[in-house]
């Protein structure tokens, strides 16, 4: 089992949709972000957060530490939303006192016109 | 403001060539550097971080290796690729550990 899951793998919506993505971890973190991946593989970071809610646009990002779990919300969803949103998780590397992400293998969003 | 380059954008290379990627930051002193693969259908994978120059961590045994000759230059090498290696690579940097990364462009490598 990997250690951050998504779902939906794949997600199709009509232009104007409410979209919810949602990533779960089974270990401990210090934070989380959200990315987002380009056609091209440019990737872009949305947020990074270890509690609450942030707000950014039109897109909002949730999450709840104690359960897990974290949702990545979009609202009055575009055809130019249409990219692959990764989660990535935050948790302590002991070599050199760092820390690193791991990744999810993401959710590609669809946003039909 | 800051800013990160990578070369080159795309890359075909034949099994047993040699290889090299450069990743350079504009904007930031002694960032803390990443090397990122992608393969395909698969998550980003952690290939090698530097907190320094000449300080280099590997995440993975594979047949890559990196170097940082200088504070914002990362460098991502190979003396015969294979068939595996195969992949976007993304090169990112924070200014601490712990810190949102900011990520490059990525190449695109395919080995034949």
């Amino acid at each position: 089992k990997n250690e951050v899951e998504q779902s939906p793998q794949n997600l199709t919506a009509q232009e104007g949709e409410f979209i919810t993505i949602n990533c779960s971890y089974s270990v401990g973190i210090s934070a989380l972000h959200w990315l987002q991946q380009h056609p091209g593989g440019g990737i872009v970071s949305l947020f990074m957060l270890s509690s609450g809610k942030k707000k950014h646009g039109r897109l909002i990002a949730t999450i709840n530490i104690q359960e897990k779990h974290s949702s990545l919300h979009i609202t009055a969803s575009h055809p130019r939303d249409s990219a692959v949103y990764i989660c990535a998780v935050l948790t302590h590397y002991p070599n050199f006192g760092n820390e690193k992400l791991t990744f999810g293998t993401g959710t590609r969003l669809t946003i039909i016109p | 403001s800051q800013t990160i380059h990578q070369w080159p954008a795309t890359l075909v290379q034949p099994v047993g060539s040699p290889l090299s990627l450069e990743c350079t930051v504009e904007g930031t002193s002694n960032p803390n550097l990443y090397w990122y693969r992608q393969a395909a259908g698969r998550g980003l994978q952690l290939l090698f971080y530097s907190v320094g120059i000449g300080q280099i961590s590997s995440e993975v045994p594979q047949n890559l290796s990196a170097s940082r000759p200088q504070d914002r230059q990362f460098i991502l090498s190979s003396k015969k690729l294979l068939l595996s290696d195969s992949g976007f690579y993304l090169c990112a940097w924070s200014r601490l550990a712990g810190y949102e990364q900011y990520f490059g462009p990525g190449t695109r490598l395919t080995v034949t």
